[in-house]
């Protein structure tokens, strides 16, 4: 059974950088799935960051992408999200999830259980 | 970006009833399209994918239908452990949207 789990700090400050790591458990983050950031402002929807390949392809969701770094780290079966010159706006619970992505089959299948991260001086 | 909107954003059912909730893309995603169940203060959990298969352990009360633009999920029997909020999302390119969400409340 697969399990990921984010990890990093709760409280950001503004126009600092939000880092988080999201260690991946029950199967290799090297396979055929792309590895997601997903964030959700208090009472709001989700809204896609972005994704990482084991290979180290990335897409980004463009209204972030200048601001956004997805990777992986193959050795300790973990990817991370940095994001950049964050506001109040960027409060959010942050999810890391799998995407599965082939045999025409695309969807976020596993997820973390989410990490509030909260921008404030 | 392919816009997904929702409706209702909420409604009021009782334990039984038939619920039906629709989700409208702003162009053709043939049948890539994802549905996704979230309680209060847990991640979501996918019911639907390619518009209509079940992932598995999912009931089979839910159902989803549609292709193209328009899009529905079926609840055919609504029971306690549904109250929930749900989001479609499109898997057809990036950047991958979802809905706004349809809070499913107890009447």
């Amino acid at each position: 059974q697969v399990q990921l789990q984010e990890s990093g700090p709760g409280l950001v400050k503004p126009s600092g950088t939000l880092s988080l790591t999201c260690a991946v458990s029950g199967g290799s983050i090297s396979y055929i799935y792309w590895w997601s950031w997903v964030r959700q402002p208090p009472g709001k929807g989700l809204e896609w960051i972005g994704d990482v390949y084991h290979t180290g392809s990335t897409n980004y969701n463009p209204s972030l992408k200048s601001r956004v770094t997805i990777s992986v780290d193959k050795s300790n079966n973990q990817f991370s999200l940095k994001l950049d010159s964050v506001t109040a706006a960027d409060t959010a619970v942050y999810y890391c999830a799998r995407w599965q992505d082939g045999y025409n089959l695309y969807y976020f299948d596993y997820w973390g259980q989410g990490t509030l991260v909260t921008v404030s001086s | 970006d392919i816009q997904m909107t929702q409706s209702p954003s909420s409604l009021s059912a009782s334990v039984g009833d038939r619920v039906t909730i629709t989700c409208r893309a702003s162009q053709s995603i043939t049948s890539y399209l994802n549905w996704y169940q979230q309680k209060p203060g847990k991640a979501p959990k996918l019911l639907i994918y390619v518009a209509s298969r079940l992932q598995s352990g999912v009931p089979s009360r839910f159902s989803g239908s549609g292709s193209g633009t328009d899009f529905t999920l079926t609840i055919s029997s609504l029971q306690p452990e549904d109250f929930a909020t749900y989001y479609c999302q499109q898997s057809d390119s990036t950047p991958r949207t979802f809905g706004q969400g349809t809070k499913v409340e107890i009447k």
